[in-house]
């Protein structure tokens, strides 16, 4: 199947830092990209869909400042937790579909990010 | 926007049975239903998917039901193994272009040997 890569897959950084993570899809490419948030023992959370060359869309409830994301190429989106707090301590995953959208969603490894 | 329940948020099973995990979905226009495994600290891996147009569908020990009227479907694992213990998860989206998937609230299975 078609592989997404993600990285790091866990970062551990100072309260009041940023924190970028990258999302790439190694052979096919990804107009469309999902990024989710998991926390211990629950579902996956849609925090924003990011759209190749536009603007990513956010789920309501999400802080578009806090959470950035970039989707410069067809290959890759960047998602940047700005000034990390302890509550932002969470696994992130991103996922993407094939075949033009239409196809198998495909995730990432995931990021396990924790915010001293 | 959809909503999507799922039960049992457990389940334990003896090896060798069977476990049924169901899903409930609100959006009458979705019309995809994948179910993915996630084992502790990695990425939900796909297992079975079905559209909105097949009643059933068979992999293996792994089956999916769909019931559009009732708005539910249905994960079943048969001759279960420990290796089948993980947290699982149904998911429903609108496919068609690039739809998000809304996930349900997960399954830990647990076979007992």
């Amino acid at each position: 199947g078609a592989v997404v890569s993600q990285h790091p897959s866990w970062v551990i950084c100072k309260s009041g830092t940023s924190v970028k993570i990258e999302c790439r899809s190694l052979d096919f490419q990804a107009t469309t990209m999902f990024w989710y948030r998991q926390f211990p023992k629950q579902s996956l959370m849609l925090m924003a869909t990011s759209n190749e060359g536009s603007k990513a869309t956010y789920e309501q409830g999400v802080e578009k400042d806090k959470f950035l994301i970039n989707h410069a190429s067809l290959t890759l989106s960047t998602l940047t937790v700005t000034s990390a707090h302890p509550e932002d301590s969470s696994f992130y995953i991103c996922s993407a579909p094939t075949a033009g959208g239409v196809g198998e969603l495909f995730f990432g490894e995931g990021s396990r990010l924790t915010v001293l | 926007g959809e909503n999507v329940e799922q039960h049992p948020s457990t389940l334990s099973v003896q090896e060798g049975d069977s476990a049924v995990i169901k899903c409930t979905y609100s959006d009458s226009a979705s019309n995809y239903f994948p179910w993915y495994k996630q084992e502790l600290g990695k990425r939900p891996q796909l297992i079975i998917d079905i559209r909105s147009n097949v009643g059933e569908k068979k992999d293996q020990r792994i089956a999916v039901t769909l019931n559009k009227t009732a708005k539910h479907f249905s994960l079943h694992i048969t001759e279960t193994q420990p290796e089948d213990s993980a947290v699982y998860f149904c998911a429903a989206s609108r496919r068609g272009g690039n739809e998000k998937l809304t996930f349900g609230t997960g399954t830990r299975l647990t076979i007992i040997p």
